[in-house]
């Protein structure tokens, strides 16, 4: 099966300051890779996915993820962190089971910690 | 707000209870899912349906029983949890589809004493 492998499980940045939350895949074929947030006491809440169509994709509340072929990397950024970006982010793949069917695969998440 | 409904929110039972976990979603999709989410760890999947159909069980234990009435429900049976279960249980749903996204509910917080 395929999977992600997020890199630092904490990131603090400063209220402005950019935003980057790792995350690398493991796959010989073409991923379907997605990027998910979760807030305290709440489900996940899909931010962006890789379509293929283009290598960098905009999500939504102003991140967006480059998809690097030759660096097999999903990384996620935004330029300027506001105070309700604090979360646990999570990068995701959809892995083909041994069942033949499809499921998604999470990394191990970052918590982002934003200081005033 | 999530399209996807969880209930109960919280729900605490002892070892030798009996209780269900519900999901609910308009949206037409027909794969549903079941994680599991331990404190400060990521989703584990437990179970997937894809047309009312069982496809997916990731060798849970025989205390959870997933049901699926309908397109739109999504059913986990509880019974005789230890301690260890205790967990977030989160239900998805998503279309068909390789690149298809999962939309989550919020959870459901279960607490075994």
């Amino acid at each position: 099966a395929q999977s992600v492998t997020q890199l630092g499980s904490h990131v603090s940045v400063s209220e402005g300051a950019l935003v980057l939350l790792r995350c690398n895949y493991s796959s010989s074929v073409p991923p379907y890779l997605f990027w998910y947030v979760q807030y305290p006491n709440q489900g996940l809440q899909l931010l962006l996915k890789y379509t293929s169509a283009a290598t960098l994709v905009k999500g939504i509340n102003g991140f967006e993820a480059e998809f690097k072929k030759s660096e097999t990397s999903f990384h996620l950024t935004k330029p300027s962190a506001h105070m309700s970006d604090a979360a646990e982010y999570f990068c995701a793949v959809s892995s083909l089971m041994d069942t033949g069917r499809r499921a998604l695969t999470f990394g191990s998440g970052t918590r982002l910690q934003v200081q005033p | 707000d999530t399209e996807v409904t969880q209930t109960p929110k919280h729900l605490v039972m002892g070892m030798t209870n009996k209780k269900s976990l519900k999901c609910e979603q308009h949206m037409g999709h027909r794969a549903m899912y079941w994680y599991k989410q331990k404190a400060k760890k990521p989703p584990e999947l437990m179970f997937v349906y894809s047309y009312e159909k069982l496809s997916i069980n990731e060798s849970v234990p025989s205390r959870f029983s997933p049901e699926c009435p309908n397109s739109s429900l999504l059913n986990l049976h509880l019974h005789a949890l230890q301690p260890e279960d205790s967990a977030l249980y989160l239900c998805a749903s998503s279309q068909r589809g390789k690149n298809s996204p999962l939309h989550f509910g919020n959870g459901t917080r279960l607490t075994v004493t």
